[in-house]
């Protein structure tokens, strides 16, 4: 099946710093990509939907000015956490678009843990 | 955006089959019905999908009714490692607009 990749799995940081997270769809070209942000015994949240070659679209209530996406080709999007803080610590979660013939299908990666301090 | 309603937690001994169901009353005309599965620190992984009556895969089952607007999960036989939270998902193209709700959380007792 489709595999998503995601680098890093896992990253600490200070508070006020930038952290990008890379997504990866390493089998399969994805014109779309979806960015989630889960926190604890929570559900998963859509923050934003990433198309190639375009800007993002963020959820109501997610800072597009903050949470910085960059789809520059079929099979990579970065999420960038600008200046973050440690209210901003959560497992980041994203996912690529494939075709499956019949109906789309969403394949996720494996996610990031992000700790800030 | 169909909403999901879900069962917050289910507990099931190894061995036994699990039924979920989701209730999804405003389900659309173009709406699919997609089940995850997700461990502790990974990414939600797809089970099954399915539009109307059942599908079935080498790992579960899903009925869905005439009228789509609920979908049950069905596990046969768990074991210790199907404990996970289940989501249930609506949307259109099974792709689109994949909002998650609550989930199952599932425990597998030995």
């Amino acid at each position: 099946g489709a595999v998503v990749s995601q680098h890093p799995s896992w990253v600490i940081c200070k508070s006020g710093t930038s952290v990008k997270i890379e997504c990866r769809s390493l089998d399969f070209q994805a014109t779309t990509m979806f960015w989630y942000r889960q926190f604890p015994k929570q559900s998963l949240m859509l923050m934003a939907t990433s198309n190639e070659g375009s800007k993002a679209t963020y959820e109501q209530g997610v800072e597009k000015d903050k949470f910085l996406i960059n789809h520059a080709s079929l099979t990579l999007s970065t999420l960038t956490v600008t200046s973050a803080h440690p209210e901003d610590s959560s497992f980041y979660i994203c996912s690529a678009r494939d075709w499956r013939g019949v109906f789309d299908e969403q394949f996720f990666g494996p996610g990031t843990r992000l700790t800030v301090l | 955006l169909a909403k999901t309603t879900q069962p917050i937690s289910m507990d099931s001994y190894e061995g036994q089959e699990v039924n979920i169901t989701c209730s999804h009353n405003n389900i659309a005309t173009n709406d699919y019905i997609t089940w995850y599965q997700q461990f502790p620190s990974q990414g939600p992984r797809f089970i099954i999908q399915g539009y109307k009556t059942k599908v079935t895969n080498e790992v579960a089952s899903l009925f869905i009714p005439a009228d789509r607007k609920s979908s049950t999960l069905s596990l046969p036989r768990v074991s210790l490692s199907d404990t996970a939270v289940y989501y249930c998902l609506v949307g259109e193209g099974g792709a689109n607009n994949l909002f998650f709700g609550t989930g199952t959380r599932l425990t597998v007792i030995p």
